[in-house]
C-alpha cells in the first residue's frame, strides 16, 4: 500500500505566479489535511478535506489560497499571484477518519517564490 | 495563542539515551504526540499521550509528562544512526487533527 504522496517535490515559482501542489492519500483514505512549515518554525494547519468537501478552512489565508479534493483524482492545494513570503513546505496528510492519532503524512513540496 | 516550543539541535553519541524536550502553554491540551521525520519522507507518528496519564514506555522510547510545568519529553533509549531526524512535538485539545499545533522540530545528530 503506497505511502502518502505529493508532487511535485520541488516547485519554484516567479512572484505573481500560481502554484499547484498535488496529494494522493492513502488507499481507502476519505479525510485530508494541509499544513505549511514556515522556515525554522513548526507545521501550521491550513485545511481539512473530505470528499468533495472542505470540512475546516481555519487555517487557511483568506485570499489566493484554495483547496479541493475531488471525488476522483488528488487533491489539490491552489495558490494564486505567489509572493516570497508563499516559500515554505508544503505538507499533506491523509486518514481513515478524522481522528489525528491515525494520521500519515506525505513527504512534503518545497515552493519557493523568486 | 496556542504556543509549542522546542530546543532545535540535539547531539548525542551512538549507543547513549537522548532526551528531546517540548514545551507547551495550552492547558488545555489533552493529546500531546511526537512525530519523527526523516530526510525526504514524511512525518510519521511514534507516539502519543493523553493528558492523565505521566508516562508512556514503548520499547525504546519513554515518554513523561509534567502537566504541572506543560512540558513534555521523548527518551530513546540505545540511540542509534537511524534515529538521526527532525522530532516534532505536537499538541492538541482533542484528536482531530485540524486542532494539532507542532512545535518547530528538534534534529537529532546521532555521532559514531
Amino acid at each position: 500500500n503506497a505511502g502518502v504522496m505529493q508532487n511535485p517535490r520541488h516547485l519554484v515559482r516567479r512572484r505573481g505566479q500560481e502554484a499547484r501542489l498535488r496529494c494522493s492519500p492513502m488507499k481507502g483514505h476519505s479525510h485530508v489535511y494541509w499544513y505549511r512549515q514556515l522556515p525554522e518554525e513548526g507545521l501550521k494547519f491550513m485545511v481539512y478535506l473530505q470528499k468533495e468537501n472542505i470540512i475546516d478552512e481555519s487555517g487557511m489565508p483568506k485570499e489566493r489560497f484554495s483547496a479541493e479534493f475531488p471525488k476522483e483524482g488528488p487533491s489539490i492545494l491552489r495558490i494564486q499571484q505567489v509572493v516570497r513570503g508563499d516559500s515554505a513546505a508544503y505538507f499533506c496528510a491523509s486518514s481513515p477518519t478524522q481522528y489525528g492519532d491515525t494520521q500519515y503524512f506525505g513527504p512534503g513540496t518545497r515552493l519557493t517564490v523568486l | 495563542g496556542e504556543d509549542v516550543e522546542q530546543s532545535l539541535f540535539l547531539s548525542v553519541r551512538e549507543g547513549d539515551s537522548s532526551v528531546i524536550n517540548c514545551t507547551y502553554t495550552d492547558s488545555s491540551s489533552t493529546y500531546l504526540y511526537w512525530y519523527k521525520q526523516e530526510p525526504g519522507a514524511g512525518l510519521q507518528l511514534l507516539t502519543y499521550i493523553f493528558s492523565n496519564m505521566d508516562m508512556k514506555q514503548d520499547q525504546r522510547l519513554t515518554v513523561l509528562l509534567n502537566k504541572k510545568d506543560k512540558h513534555l519529553s521523548l527518551r530513546i533509549a540505545d540511540t542509534q544512526t537511524g534515529d538521526s531526524a527532525i522530532y516534532f512535538c505536537a499538541e492538541s485539545p482533542d484528536n482531530y487533527g485540524q486542532n494539532f499545533v507542532f512545535g518547530p522540530g528538534t534534529r537529532l545528530s546521532v555521532l559514531p
